[in-house]
């Protein structure tokens, strides 16, 4: 199982820009998170899906949309990038049930610039 | 709401020392509780959790944590540190109201293991 993959790597985009993160997980979990990760914040949810076809807000979603037309993928978009959108972005996932344990995937270091 | 506070955002220990990174916790409810671990340039990997069974957890490469109600903190512990340890760590409680059960997490603790 490859787990939870997330492309590219890397990014360096210009203001006004947009792009999609994509995400992809070979888990079959139900659960899926986008968290952006600053510096000495911690990691803040974006938005999240309990299941395809359904998303919904996390802490942070302004300049963001997602959506969710399948179990496996979860991607995350940006339009009109800022360069407050600077950032490590983790995708994550989560199966039903009592664990809660959530599972990450490697990141994308994305800068606006 | 449910919110996670990390005392310390750097910790430096010397080889085969006492690893203790404090975490405390505030949540409505009954918490679930987890330690995240990060390697420079990588994703978070799970050390330990606590789900409301056992007080004292045991996770990967030697680490446990205590839950103490009373005190509100889930505090991280190693007997000895290694090198290898060196490494962000973050605590996190789970929402476990609601239907996706969202983690909110601590700031982090970067930990340094020096010789």
């Amino acid at each position: 199982n490859a787990g939870v993959t997330q492309t590219p790597k890397f990014r360096i985009l210009k203001i006004g820009q947009s792009m999609t993160l994509q995400c992809t997980q070979d888990m079959n979990h139900n659960y899926m998170y986008w968290y952006r990760q600053d510096p000495g914040m911690g990691l803040k949810l974006i938005y999240y899906s309990v299941g395809a076809g359904i998303t919904d807000k996390g802490e942070v979603p302004n300049g963001y949309n997602v959506s969710r037309s399948t179990t496996e993928d979860f991607p995350l978009r940006l339009e009109l990038a800022a360069p407050s959108q600077t950032s490590v972005y983790f995708c994550a996932s989560r199966t039903t049930g009592n664990s809660y344990e959530q599972y990450f995937g490697p990141g994308t270091r994305l800068t606006v610039t | 709401a449910q919110s996670v506070t990390q005392l310390g955002s750097h910790v430096s220990v010397s080889e085969g020392a006492l690893v203790l990174l404090r975490c405390n916790y505030s949540s409505s409810v009954p918490p679930y509780l987890f330690w995240y671990v990060q390697y420079p340039n990588q994703g978070l990997q799970l050390l330990l959790k606590y789900t409301s069974a056992a007080t004292l957890v045991k996770g990967i490469n030697g680490f446990e944590a205590e839950f103490k109600k009373s005190e509100t903190s889930f505090h991280l512990t190693k007997p000895s540190a290694h090198m290898s340890d060196a490494a962000e760590y973050f605590c996190a409680v789970s929402d476990r109201t609601g239907t996706a059960s969202k983690l909110t997490f601590g700031t982090g603790t970067r930990l340094q293991v020096t010789l």
